[in-house]
C-alpha cells in the first residue's frame, strides 16, 4: 500500500506568489516524523522542513511552513513568495518511529516558477 | 561542518564489471543509510545501518547488492556483476540517531552499459 501520496506531478506558480504541495501520508503507527525535500535540477536532495506526529505548532522554516491535519492524514508544504530558484522537485518523506525506521518517500512534485 | 561525502559523483560501467560506491557520513552520526533513485521506481531506500550495524536490508534487490560499514565514518555498497537495470542515482544518507533528520549526499549516477 502507498504510504506517501503525491498527487500532484507537476505544478506551476508565478513569482512572488504562494504555492501549497499536496502529500497525503498512511500510518497505523502513532509516533511518526514528516519531511520535505527539496531535489534541484542539479541532483542534491535538500532537507526542508520537519514535523513530528505530536507536534501542536505547524512546523516552519523561512519561507517554508508545513500546514499539517493529523486527522486527514496530509501534511502539505506551502512555499510562500516563490522564487525562481524554487523551481525543483520536491519529495514528501515519513519515518514511523517503530518497525522500519527509515524514510519512506513520496513520487515528487516537480514545481515551477515562472517569471 | 562536511555533509555526507560520497564517491564517485559518476561513473559509466560495461554490464558484467564490479561497482564499488563509497561514502562518508557526517561525523558524529550513528545511522547511515543507502537509497536508489530510478524514473521508474523513485526513492527507495536499500539498506540502513545504525551504529555500523545493519539493522534493515529487504530493500537490496538481489544478492549482486552487498553493502558493508566497517567503521563510524566509512560505508561501501558494492554491486558484482552490474546489469544496465542497475543505472540509477544512488545516495548515502546519515542522520544522528535513527529517529532525527537524515541528510544526503550529492549522489552517485551510475550508468552501465
Amino acid at each position: 500500500a502507498q504510504k506517501i501520496t503525491q498527487t500532484q506531478p507537476g505544478m506551476f506558480v508565478q513569482e512572488k506568489e504562494a504555492v501549497t504541495l499536496d502529500c497525503t501520508y498512511d500510518t497505523s503507527d502513532p509516533s511518526y516524523g514528516l519531511f520535505w525535500y527539496k531535489q534541484p535540477s542539479s541532483g542534491e536532495m535538500i532537507f526542508l522542513i520537519y514535523q513530528g506526529s505530536y507536534d501542536q505548532q505547524n512546523a516552519t522554516e523561512g519561507r517554508y511552513s508545513l500546514n499539517f491535519q493529523k486527522a486527514r492524514k496530509s501534511a502539505n508544504l506551502v512555499i510562500s513568495a516563490s522564487q525562481l530558484g524554487d523551481s525543483a522537485m520536491y519529495f514528501c518523506a515519513m519515518r514511523e518511529d517503530t518497525g522500519r525506521r527509515a524514510l519512506t518517500f513520496g513520487s515528487g512534485t516537480r514545481l515551477q516558477v515562472q517569471p | 561542518d562536511a555533509g555526507v561525502i560520497q564517491s564517485p559523483r559518476h561513473e559509466v560501467t560495461e554490464m558484467g564489471q564490479e561497482v564499488t560506491l563509497r561514502c562518508k557520513p557526517i561525523s558524529g552520526h550513528n545511522s547511515l543509510f543507502w537509497y536508489r533513485q530510478t524514473m521508474m521506481r523513485g526513492l527507495e531506500l536499500l539498506i540502513y545501518f545504525n551504529n555500523n550495524v545493519p539493522i534493515d536490508d529487504s530493500g537490496m534487490p538481489e544478492d549482486r547488492f552487498s553493502a558493508k560499514m566497517p567503521n563510524a565514518s566509512f560505508s561501501t555498497l558494492k554491486i558484482q556483476p552490474s546489469e544496465p537495470r542497475d543505472s540509477a542515482v544512488y545516495f548515502c544518507a546519515s542522520s544522528l540517531t535513527i529517529g532525527n533528520t537524515i541528510y544526503f549526499g550529492e549522489g552517485s549516477w551510475l550508468t552501465v552499459v
